[in-house]
């Protein structure tokens, strides 16, 4: 089954502990993002990928790290999380800039 | 610089209204993509169409339709004879072939409610 999975699901963490949210799809798809939820503020994009070792910042990267080492699994590494970073973050691929994204299942995120 | 505006926060109808959700974009690229995507309440997002600025023909597909109107910079979605399923946030949302290619920006979205 097509699709892109996010891990994990649900994460409840302490300032400044780092963490790693996990994203891969098996559509070999090139282009990859992040995105973040906040309720009244819609998704904002964090990073994105167009291709292996290809990345670049959304409206919102402040925080957040990613990697592209193959071109089917990009993480976000949030290296010191903060409050403020609470949220719920969706990855999505394409299979291009043009097409539409497949979105992963979300992952809610709470930084205490 | 790119955005999109949707204006109406929430909306709510009855079962069988018609409902339209407007969405308005600004771009400065001659060439663009604009979407529309569902979340539903559990929460996953659904793609439901996309339209490129070159084609400005109106999309039917079921009780969905999209009326694309460049001269407004808008692309507005329509749910005709709306039901209890239709209920969930959606969200219009731009990409440019300029400068920010690679770059999707989302309306703040509009939360229909459809009650039964």
């Amino acid at each position: 089954e097509a699709q892109v999975t996010q891990n994990p699901r649900y994460l409840i963490t302490v300032t400044g502990k780092k963490l790693t949210v996990t994203c891969s799809q098996n559509m070999n798809h090139e282009y990859m993002s992040w995105y973040r939820q906040d309720p009244g503020l819609g998704l904002r994009q964090i990073y994105y990928s167009m291709n292996v070792e290809v990345t670049d910042k959304g409206d919102v990267p402040e925080g957040y790290k990613v990697s592209r080492k193959e071109k089917r699994n990009f993480p976000l590494i949030l290296e010191s999380p903060s409050p403020n970073q609470t949220s719920l973050y969706f990855c999505a691929s394409s299979s291009d800039l043009y097409n539409e994204q497949f979105f992963g299942p979300g992952t809610r995120l709470t930084v205490l | 610089a790119q955005k999109v505006t949707q204006a109406q926060t929430e909306i709510s109808v009855v079962e069988k209204e018609d409902v339209t959700l407007d969405c308005v974009y600004e771009t400065r690229d001659t060439t663009y993509y604009l979407f529309w995507y569902k979340q539903p309440p559990s929460g996953e997002l659904v793609f439901l169409i996309r339209r490129n600025s070159f084609d400005e023909q109106n999309e039917i597909s079921g009780r969905y339709s999209w009326n694309f109107q460049k001269s407004t910079s808008s692309f507005n979605f329509t749910i005709t004879a709306s039901q209890v399923v239709d209920s969930a946030v959606y969200f219009c949302a731009l990409r440019g072939r300029g400068s920010t290619l690679g770059r999707l920006y989302f309306g703040r979205g509009t939360q229909l409610t459809v009650w039964p």
